[in-house]
């Protein structure tokens, strides 16, 4: 049982540069989440998605879009990054609504 | 508006020293209060939660915390530090309502915590 699963750990990209970063649960949750972690902030949300189909933007959700491939699947794609969106990336899921379970991070630099 | 206040950006405790990390949240409705845990390098793992009933709420690790109502407050408690419960520890809360926000969770912005031997 691996729980969230997040791909790739590291990421370096140009500005302007576009990728899809992946997050897959095997724990049959209904919702996921993705979040971005920036010192001093705390965890904000980016988008998140209730169920297979539905997703929904949150507090920050400029520069992102996202797709609910599945109930397992959940990406985060980037079509131009820029520097701003240097940050650590979770992608959490949840079956009750109750208490989230996050994935490892991915941790993303945008020069 | 849902929102989670850590007053404190660190605390520091020595090992065996009781230790108390702050949180303070405003909701609308009943709020579901969770602590959760962030080790260098790792995701954040679930300590413990408040939904409903007692206010001392029992966690991982020996971790507790008390649900004060008429405060606001939240605070993450442990009678005896270790040196290996030095982290980043993050308070968060959501509205009871089934109808609300699909379950977001709002978090406080870290308590780095250094228990030091």
């Amino acid at each position: 049982n691996a729980g969230v699963t997040q791909t790739p750990k590291f990421q370096v990209l140009k500005t302007g540069q576009s990728m899809t970063l992946q997050c897959a649960q095997d724990m049959n949750h209904n919702s996921m989440y993705w979040y971005r972690q920036d010192p001093g902030m705390g965890l904000r949300l980016i988008y998140y998605s209730a169920s297979e189909g539905t997703t929904d933007k949150g507090e920050v959700p400029n520069g992102y879009n996202v797709s609910r491939l599945n109930k397992r699947e959940f990406s985060l794609r980037l079509e131009s990054a820029a520097p701003s969106q240097t940050s650590v990336y979770f992608c959490a899921s949840t079956l009750t609504r109750v208490e989230q379970y996050f994935g490892p991070g991915t941790r993303l630099t945008v020069t | 508006a849902q929102s989670v206040a850590q007053p404190e950006d660190q605390v520091n405790v020595a090992e065996g020293n009781p230790l108390t990390v702050k949180c303070t949240y405003s909701v609308s409705g009943n709020p579901y209060l969770f602590w959760y845990v962030q080790y260098p390098n790792r995701g954040l793992q679930f300590l413990l939660k408040y939904i409903t009933g007692d206010n001392l709420v029992k966690g991982s690790y020996g971790f507790e915390a008390e649900f004060n109502k008429s405060q606001t407050s939240f605070h993450l408690k442990k009678p005896s530090a270790l040196v290996s419960d030095s982290a980043l520890y993050f308070c968060a809360v959501r509205d009871s309502d089934r109808g609300s926000t699909l379950g977001r969770l709002y978090f406080g912005r870290g308590t780095q915590l250094t228990v030091w031997p």
